[in-house]
């Protein structure tokens, strides 16, 4: 089975501090990504990354940065949280095959609270 | 356009109705439909998916109706049962672009014993 974790299930943070979301998956899979759910919007892409070290903008990148050293890993970045980045963040991964579209797994979902 | 248009936002049904959920796009390269079911507390899972090469995808209970000249496609639950309350994200994406799917804004779905 697939499987995608992410390091927090919960995390509380002040406005203004530097915040790191973690997420691993264990299926060699090449591609990842970021996305934020919030009620009544659905999923919206942060990033993502399609190889180590490789990123690309999603729809909302504002405000955020990612990191991807390993394949196994990638890592979002809240430079300075703020109140309206008080979301559930969720991590994907899919494998990449040329012309085909493959499922994304996703981890549980980590909530964060900015105060 | 990118977006994926779902509805309803909310659905309620008594056990053994059959639940729909409608998606429409504006974007004719999309090729890729999956259907992903989400718990509370759980991430988004894969429940279903179809192509545009055939009208009707069924896997037990679910089934995907496809109308590819109307832009729509929508997830029919057939006796639904209390265990498939959950929330519902229709999706879209196309072969040579990025893998990125473009998610609808989710149907909560309940479905009261």
């Amino acid at each position: 089975d697939v499987k995608v974790t992410q390091s927090s299930r919960y995390l509380v943070k002040r406005t203004g501090e530097k915040v790191f979301l973690e997420c691993v998956q264990d299926m060699d899979h090449e591609n990842m990504f970021w996305y934020r759910q919030d009620p009544g919007l659905g999923l919206r892409l942060i990033y993502f990354s399609y190889d180590v070290k490789m990123k690309e903008k999603g729809d909302i990148p504002e405000g955020y940065s990612v990191s991807r050293e390993k394949k196994e890993r990638f890592s979002l970045i809240l430079e300075s949280a703020s109140t309206n980045q008080t979301s559930m963040y969720l991590c994907a991964s899919s494998k990449r095959l040329a012309g085909l579209q493959e499922t994304q797994y996703f981890g549980p979902g980590t909530r964060l609270l900015v105060l | 356009q990118q977006q994926v248009k779902q509805s309803p936002q909310s659905l309620i049904v008594q056990k053994g109705g059959i639940p729909i959920i409608n998606c429409a796009y504006e974007n004719t390269a999309f090729d890729y439909f999956p259907w992903y079911q989400q718990f509370p507390g759980k991430g988004p899972a894969l429940l279903i998916a179809i192509r545009p090469d055939v009208s009707e995808k069924k896997e037990g209970r679910f089934t995907i109706s496809f109308n590819k000249s109307a832009k729509q496609f929508s997830l029919h639950i057939m006796d639904s049962q209390p265990g498939d309350s959950a929330t519902y994200f229709c999706a879209a994406s196309y072969q040579g672009g990025s893998e990125k799917l473009v998610f609808g804004k989710g149907t909560k779905l309940t479905v009261n014993p």
